[in-house]
């Protein structure tokens, strides 16, 4: 069965510092995607990231980093450097094909606080 | 501007009232989705549509009826709804079904 697990509830740093926020998936298919989206207090989803499961490159965009490794289903968000206005909570998602419909299963999201 | 827009942004409505939420949206897509957001609880998918047919009907309660008219227009329409059934209700559209999804800003429902 799909699942997407963000075991870190809620993390708080003080802004400079690197954040990870974890995420680890289950999937019974070869052919999915991975997504990370933002939250920030507005309220309005923010794509960040898609990612084919063929492509295990590590992605840098600016001070988003992102570490796929599909030996151990996780795909991790790291946070170079924080500042205040990443504070938001980030959810990891998974989009794979079942049945001939898809599937876009979501976790519960990590809460992350940058302190000034 | 992501592009999806959702009407109304608010919305407080009683057990016995009926109304409908819409969606647009401006980017040519194909798919689009209603997702429910409630606090503590994952993003849930409710329904997807893919050229106007729906193709995903995550086991949803039948007092939310979905409507596709077209590819652009997305409708959720509401009745003797429940004060559990508050919520964000999301709005995403992608060019085809498992792509990226962009999301509209989300109707804040309150059922009183």
């Amino acid at each position: 069965a799909q699942k997407v697990t963000q075991a870190q509830t809620e993390i708080s740093v003080v802004e400079k510092e690197d954040v990870t926020l974890d995420c680890v998936y289950e999937t019974r298919d070869t052919t999915y995607y991975l997504f990370w989206y933002k939250q920030p207090p507005s309220g309005e989803l923010v794509f960040l990231i898609r990612r084919n499961s063929f492509d295990e490159q590590n992605e840098i965009s600016g001070r988003y980093s992102w570490n796929f490794q599909k030996s151990t289903s996780s795909f991790n968000f790291t946070i170079t450097a924080s500042q205040v206005v990443d504070s938001a909570v980030y959810f990891c998602a998974l989009s794979e094909e079942f049945s001939g419909t898809y599937k876009y299963i979501f976790g519960t999201g990590t809460r992350l606080k940058v302190l000034a | 501007e992501t592009g999806v827009t959702q009407t109304p942004r608010h919305l407080v409505m009683g057990m016995t009232n009926k109304k409908s939420l819409k969606c647009e949206q401006h980017l040519g897509h194909n798919a689009m989705y209603w997702y429910k957001q409630s606090a503590k609880k994952p993003l849930e998918l409710m329904f997807v549509y893919s050229l106007e047919e729906r193709v995903e009907n995550n086991s949803v309660p039948s007092r939310f009826s979905p409507e596709c008219p077209n590819s652009s227009h997305l409708f959720l329409h509401l009745h003797t709804l429940q004060p559990e059934d508050s919520a964000l209700y999301l709005c995403a559209s992608s060019q085809r079904v498992g792509g990226r999804e962009y999301f509209g800003p989300g109707t804040r429902l309150t059922v009183t």
